[in-house]
């Protein structure tokens, strides 16, 4: 079965632009969370999905992020007026009780 | 203050060699996870466990719940095993705490 997708692979943008980043999940998978990893660093925990309960947004660094998922099923990051340490790449996870299935994620890089 | 560490930072090794990858966490848990990432690639998660052992092929992960550490052994290694290997714990919460994670490469 297909894996969890995200999109566009790679993105280049301005600084001060918005961009938006997307997740699919794998079919069936109520957990959705979305990481940050920059350069050298380890992975940063920024909003989790569960179900239809409200979203833990504890990880956003600012209020330039934001994230909806809809349906249940597709997300998609928002960061606006992004900012050159916004550059990262941004991964998207989903699964079932304590498991995590990633994405391929998303290279961000802010002019 | 992280609640995950990782040894060593980077690793090198001979093919063949049998490697192990330490984790220590510091809040009581109800899963640990090892994680691989290649160069360039995703993250594949190998191991999820909330005690005692697991093998899949040459890979074997243990953890000790009441000392709150985990390690990852990689017998017969080869250079296909280079990576980095990150751990992550998940608390009651919704989050999980990650590593930064143990570069190894191994030398053919």
């Amino acid at each position: 079965g297909a894996g969890v997708s995200q999109s566009p692979s790679n993105k280049v943008t301005e600084k001060g632009k918005d961009v938006e980043l997307r997740c699919d999940p794998i079919s069936g998978h109520t957990a959705l969370y979305w990481y940050r990893q920059s350069l050298g660093q380890g992975l940063e925990f920024l909003i989790y999905f569960q179900g239809n309960s409200a979203p833990d947004k504890s990880g956003l660094p600012s209020d330039r992020f934001s994230a909806e998922r809809t349906g249940g099923s597709v997300s998609t990051l928002t960061i606006q007026r992004t900012q050159q340490e916004d550059s990262a790449v941004y991964l998207c996870a989903s699964g079932v009780f304590n498991e995590q299935f990633f994405g391929p994620g998303t290279r961000l890089t802010v002019l | 203050k992280n609640e995950v560490e990782q040894s060593p930072q980077n690793l090198t090794a001979q093919e063949g060699e049998f490697i192990t990858i330490n984790c220590s966490y510091s809040v009581g848990i109800s899963a640990l996870h090892w994680l691989q990432q290649h160069p360039g690639g995703g993250i594949v998660s190998l191991f999820m466990l909330s005690s005692g052992k697991k093998k899949h092929g040459r890979l074997i992960a243990t953890i000790n719940i009441q000392e709150k550490h985990s390690s990852l052994h990689i017998t017969a290694s080869h250079p296909r095993d280079s990576a980095v290997y990150i751990c992550a714990v998940k608390p009651t919460g919704n989050q999980f705490y990650f590593g930064t994670g143990t570069s190894l490469t191994v030398i053919p």
